[in-house]
């Protein structure tokens, strides 16, 4: 069972647009919302991550948006550009419990940005 | 700082034998996380560690895989034997507990890419 939902599976953009990747899920007890950034031939890094007491979260042209009630975050890129493309990995986990310390990934958005 | 530390970076193996993958986590973790990257299957879990103690193993996919810790600063996931559907990316990753505000962040290492033929 898919803990995350995420989408679009891929996604181009041009240099200068918006990237919007879509993510949902299920446990409403989760309580961190982490995207993770993956380079080929890399391993994935924490880009930006989001608490549920916040609806929105920007650090620099990266944005997640937080909807509790509708069970969805999303990321948001503006002025994309070439070196964003990358594949992206929304994720929740819950900081308590039997699963505490676990991630929970969608996907994956493979973003590709022409120039 | 050193990050995630992974060996083999690529490993090439014919069907049958024995896989060893290794990982030195960040100094002071205490959550070690073995996953699988594949084009169909996304990022899967495999097992995960807390103080040296399996968690959850439920996402190893069969007997042939065994993962082990013995000391803080040591793991091991093995595949034996192997098979060419074994061939993915495995990545080791670890976390220590930063509190609510902080975060969960992990820190993945860069990969042991396996080809079994």
């Amino acid at each position: 069972q898919q803990q995350v939902k995420q989408s679009p599976q891929s996604l181009i953009v041009q240099k200068g647009g918006i990237s919007i990747i879509n993510c949902a899920y299920e446990n409403t007890a989760f309580d961190y919302f982490p995207w993770y950034q993956q380079f080929p031939g890399k391993g994935p890094a924490l880009l930006i991550a989001i608490r549920p007491d916040v609806s929105e979260k920007k650090e620099g042209r990266f944005t997640i948006s937080f909807n509790k009630s509708a069970k969805q975050f999303s990321l948001h890129i503006m002025d994309s550009q070439p070196g964003d493309s990358a594949t992206y990995f929304c994720a929740a986990s819950l900081d308590r419990g039997s699963t505490l310390g676990r991630l929970y990934f969608g996907r994956g958005t493979q973003l590709t940005v022409w120039p | 700082d050193a990050g995630v530390i992974q060996s083999p970076r690529h490993e090439v193996t014919e069907m049958g034998q024995e896989v060893t993958l290794r990982c030195k986590p960040i100094s002071g973790h205490d959550y070690l996380f073995w996953y699988r990257q594949t084009m169909m299957r996304g990022l899967e879990l495999l097992i995960y560690f807390n103080n040296n103690v399996p968690i959850d193993d439920s996402g190893m996919p069969e007997d042939r895989f065994s993962a082990k810790m013995p000391n803080a600063s040591f793991s091991t996931l093995k595949i034996q034997p192997s098979e060419p559907r074994d061939s993915a990316v495995y990545f080791c990753a670890s976390r220590t507990l930063q509190g609510w505000k902080t975060g969960n962040t992990i820190y993945f290492g860069e990969g042991s890419w396996l080809t079994v033929v």
